[in-house]
């Protein structure tokens, strides 16, 4: 079936530019993930939906960052007046929490957003 | 706070030869991850722990999980050039408002050489 989509597969803006990243989560999957992925910092979380509850933010690295999710279903994540820093691979995820009474919670990745602010 | 540390960070085998990849937890976790990333590609799911003792096989990779010594391996048994790539252990927050978020390790990069 279909996996995980992202779009766009590359973004390159200059600083100070608003941009939205777009993620389509695996049907039936109640659970959905924005992870970042850069030299320096390696795989990052940041941020959790989960159904209906309030999202897990822990992981925005400032206000810059935000992230809806629209129907339960597809994602975006907003990064306002972009930095240099911001430059990495954005990764979407997504899970069903329970399979047959089993917590598996695996995790599927799609292809990831390259970002790049020039 | 979770912290998860690999090593080596970097592995060159030859073909034909085995060993192993180490990834650590600091705090209690119920459920271990690995992943594979080619060059330019994704994570690819590679193995679920979800128990102490765990061990699952695939090809000539196994991973298992220790969570008294919170300890999990990825061995590889008589290494072949598909399997060069980035492998990556991720460990999940035991409960609480963070349950879906996974921590991950540095990486592994595995070369290996003809």
């Amino acid at each position: 079936g279909a996996g995980v989509s992202q779009s766009p597969s590359n973004k390159v803006t200059e600083k100070g530019k608003d941009v939205e990243l777009r993620c389509d989560p695996i049907s039936g999957h109640t659970a959905l993930y924005w992870y970042r992925q850069s030299l320096g910092q390696g795989l990052e979380f940041l941020i959790y939906f989960q159904g209906n509850s309030a999202p897990d933010k822990s992981g925005l690295p400032s206000d810059r960052f935000s992230a809806e999710r629209t129907g339960g279903s597809v994602s975006t994540l907003t990064i306002q007046r972009t930095q240099q820093e911001d430059s990495a691979v954005y990764l979407c995820a997504s899970s069903r929490i329970r399979t047959s009474g089993v917590d598996y919670n695996e995790q599927f990745f799609g292809p990831g957003t390259r970002l790049t602010v020039l | 706070e979770l912290k998860v540390e690999q090593n080596p960070l970097f592995l060159s085998m030859q073909e034909g030869k085995n060993y192993t990849i180490y990834c650590n937890y600091s705090t209690t976790s119920d459920r271990l991850y690995w992943y594979r990333q080619d060059p330019g590609k994704s994570l690819e799911s590679l193995f679920v722990l979800l128990s102490n003792g765990a061990v699952k096989q695939e090809g000539r990779l196994m991973a298992s999980l220790d969570t008294k010594a919170r300890l999990s391996t990825l061995h590889i048994t008589a290494a072949v050039h598909d399997l060069s790539a980035t492998y990556f252990c991720a460990a999940a927050n035991a409960g609480g408002t963070s349950y879906g978020k996974l921590t991950f390790g540095q990486g592994t990069i595995l070369t290996v050489h003809p």
